[in-house]
């Protein structure tokens, strides 16, 4: 089964890091491009950060730009986040989810169950 | 950055019934519209995609139609399972966003 598992979510202070991991498997994870989305407790989701499959081409939201870090190991079907000087306004569920592309078309078909991040003193 | 309006915020419904949420972009989009359903706790789940592509394994009963700035999300007949809460997503360019969300309860 297409599946993908986060781990790393945890309570963290203000100003400190966090590495998140999201285990891919049942499908080639190097021709997918893949995607964190985060959620905050009763809004809606928050697109974070992308990076490509094979050449590694990475975006980010303004929100996190300079902070966080979207990363993969292909080897591993891995995708990793890493957040750093964390603000209380990132708590959320922090979702990976795969992007298909259907003829140019893209949109985010496999979602984890997400792990949660609580930054607070 | 693209925005999202999603209308409405809440929405009240009978099964067997049928309802109509409304999403408009900010600047045009084409057809690189997505729609989905979120239950508590849960994971958002794609129902539809360019616009009008009803992802396989999608009930019928779920349609989506427009392009450019403004695009509809419809459900007919409803069942006890739609009542969830309903969110749009532009993928024209990145930041990818999504719109504010539609809560569909029981009436």
């Amino acid at each position: 089964e297409v599946q993908l598992v986060e781990s790393g979510g945890g309570l963290v202070k203000p100003g400190g890091s966090l590495r998140l991991s999201c285990a891919a498997s049942d499908f080639t994870f190097r021709n997918y491009n893949m995607n964190w989305v985060r959620q905050a407790p009763g809004m809606w989701p928050e697109w974070v950060s992308s990076i490509s499959g094979s050449r590694g081409d990475t975006s980010y939201a303004h929100s996190v730009k300079g902070r966080f870090t979207i990363s993969r190991d292909n080897a591993k079907n891995s995708l990793y986040l890493q957040l750093t000087s964390l603000r209380a306004e990132d708590t959320a569920v922090y979702y990976c989810a795969r992007d298909y592309d259907s003829g140019g078309y893209y949109y985010m078909d496999v979602w984890g169950k997400g792990t949660t991040v609580t930054v607070s003193s | 950055d693209i925005q999202m309006t999603q209308s409405p915020s809440f929405l009240s419904a009978s099964v067997g019934g049928r309802v109509t949420i409304t999403c408009r972009a900010g600047q045009t989009i084409s057809s690189f519209l997505n729609w989905y359903q979120q239950k508590p706790g849960k994971a958002p789940n794609l129902l539809i995609f360019a616009a009008s592509s009803l992802l396989t394994g999608v009930p019928s009963r779920f349609s989506g139609s427009g392009s450019g700035t403004d695009f509809t999300l419809t459900i007919s007949n409803l069942q006890s399972e739609d009542f969830a809460t309903y969110y749009c997503q532009q993928s024209y360019s990145t930041p990818y966003t999504f719109g504010q969300g539609t809560k569909l309860e029981i009436k």
